[in-house]
């Protein structure tokens, strides 16, 4: 199993672009998740799917930030238009059955907004 | 207000110390995991701890689930410096899917 993809690893773009990150989950995992990391914050959650279907945005920031999953294997995280404020490094996570299990990880996306 | 507090919130020793770090909370949890994250990496699952004075060993790595299922700590043996890197506890309050993250603790063993 190649683990939690995640593209691309690095991103560095200007403020006020278009900036699409990529998931794809573990085959068999039923639940998704997309976190930013940051070392003033640590780790928070954006947004869960379960089985496709988005369950919980409260973490979304703000409405610059979108999130889908059109099919089982594929997530999108979207910011339009980024900040530089929105500089970190953004995770997603896959699991089976829930949070009880643990998490597998993706090795992430740094991204930089200059 | 981080609902896990984890402490030392850094941590260098040398090569073949003990240590142990702790994870603390004012709530229950359900369960609660521990994960190690290296520079570049994201983390990696070591533990779950579900039962209250749970007690999980992992080669020189032992985790403790509070009696009260408040809090964890993770002791290490004997460290080497592939035991370096940010150390996070996570919890599960009741059946939520959420984990909650601590706020970490950066470890660095030196050689």
């Amino acid at each position: 199993d190649a683990g939690v993809i995640q593209s691309p690893r690095h991103e560095v773009t200007e403020m006020g672009q278009e900036v699409t990150l990529r998931c794809k989950p573990i085959s068999g995992h039923n639940s998704l998740f997309w976190y930013r990391q940051t070392m003033m914050r640590g780790l928070e959650l954006l947004i869960y799917f379960n089985n496709n279907v988005p369950i919980d945005d409260s973490g979304m920031p703000e409405d610059r930030f979108s999130a889908k999953m059109p099919n089982a294997s594929f997530s999108t995280l979207k910011i339009q238009p980024s900040e530089p404020r929105d500089s970190a490094v953004y995770f997603c996570a896959s699991s089976f059955g829930g949070s009880s299990r643990g998490y597998t990880f993706g090795s992430g996306t740094r991204l930089t907004v200059v | 207000t981080q609902l896990l507090e984890q402490s030392p919130q850094f941590l260098s020793i040398q090569e073949g110390e003990n240590l142990t770090v702790y994870c603390n909370s004012s709530s229950v949890f359900s369960s609660l995991q521990w994960y190690r994250q290296e520079p570049g990496e994201g983390p990696v699952l070591l533990v779950t701890v579900v039962t209250g004075g749970e007690v999980k060993k992992l080669k020189r790595l032992t985790f403790q689930f509070g009696d009260a299922r408040k809090d964890s700590s993770l002791h290490i043996t004997a460290a080497q410096p592939g035991d370096t890197g940010l150390y996070l506890c996570a919890g599960v309050k009741d059946s939520s899917y959420k984990l909650i993250f601590g706020s970490g603790t950066r470890l660095l063993v030196r050689p």
